[in-house]
């Protein structure tokens, strides 16, 4: 049972254009989303993070949408640039137990 | 963001021997870590949740007298493989989070090969 999904295992983006990374979830009982960046054979790299008390979190190049109605949450990177390709997972997680879940990543390629 | 370490980055050991990961929160105590696992071109997969001062709680599926954890300090929790085989080769990261926070921060995993 996949609780995080993350349905474009790739996407490739020109540079200085925007990247819209998608993950939608089915447990309502999550209250805490994330996302992180990661490179091959190296941990996770937190980027940005939401609360389900909000719907739009933004942090300099990077903003997370939230629509808990649809269950569906976003990241836009703008403008891209070719040191953002990597993989980039969606976490959610409910705040009584901590425990991540992790949707399958998106593989960023980003062109010059 | 916070850092938190791991050692050793790389181990390659042979079939039925043990291994040892440490994960350090380096500038932060950490009541909980939780330690997660990934196959090449999958996601990262919950093994358990390490709780200092008591037993680590384990996801479904997961052996826990195989994966042995211990969470002795709210700086520092270790992994142990304990006879490990080749399907056990995989790379295990631990991630850490601040008291009263939700954002977790991940160490840089170490990459397990069991020949």
């Amino acid at each position: 049972d996949q609780q995080v999904k993350q349905n474009s295992p790739s996407l490739s983006v020109q540079e200085g254009r925007i990247s819209i990374l998608n993950c939608d979830y089915t447990n309502s009982m999550f209250d805490y989303f994330l996302w992180y960046k990661k490179y091959p054979a190296e941990g996770p790299t937190f980027l940005i993070s939401i609360s389900s008390i909000k719907d739009k979190n933004e942090d300099g190049r990077f903003t997370v949408f939230l629509n808990k109605s649809a269950k569906h949450l976003s990241l836009h990177i703008v403008p891209s640039q070719p040191g953002d390709s990597a993989v980039y997972f969606c976490a959610a997680s409910n705040s009584n137990t901590g425990k991540l879940i992790f949707g399958q990543g998106t593989t960023l390629q980003v062109k010059p | 963001g916070a850092v938190v370490s791991q050692h050793p980055s790389r181990v390659i050991c042979k079939s039925g021997t043990s291994v040892k990961i440490e994960c350090r929160s380096l500038d932060f105590q950490a009541t909980t870590m939780f330690w997660y696992r990934q196959f090449p071109k999958q996601s990262l997969m919950l093994m358990a949740t390490s709780n200092e001062g008591s037993k680590a709680t384990y996801e479904q599926g997961v052996e826990k007298d195989k994966f042995l954890i211990n969470h002795a300090s709210l700086t520092l929790s270790t992994l142990t493989v304990t006879s490990a085989h080749p399907e056990d080769s995989s790379f295990y990261i631990c991630s850490a989070g601040r008291l009263y926070t939700d954002t977790q921060y991940f160490g840089p995993g170490t990459r397990l090969t069991v020949l």
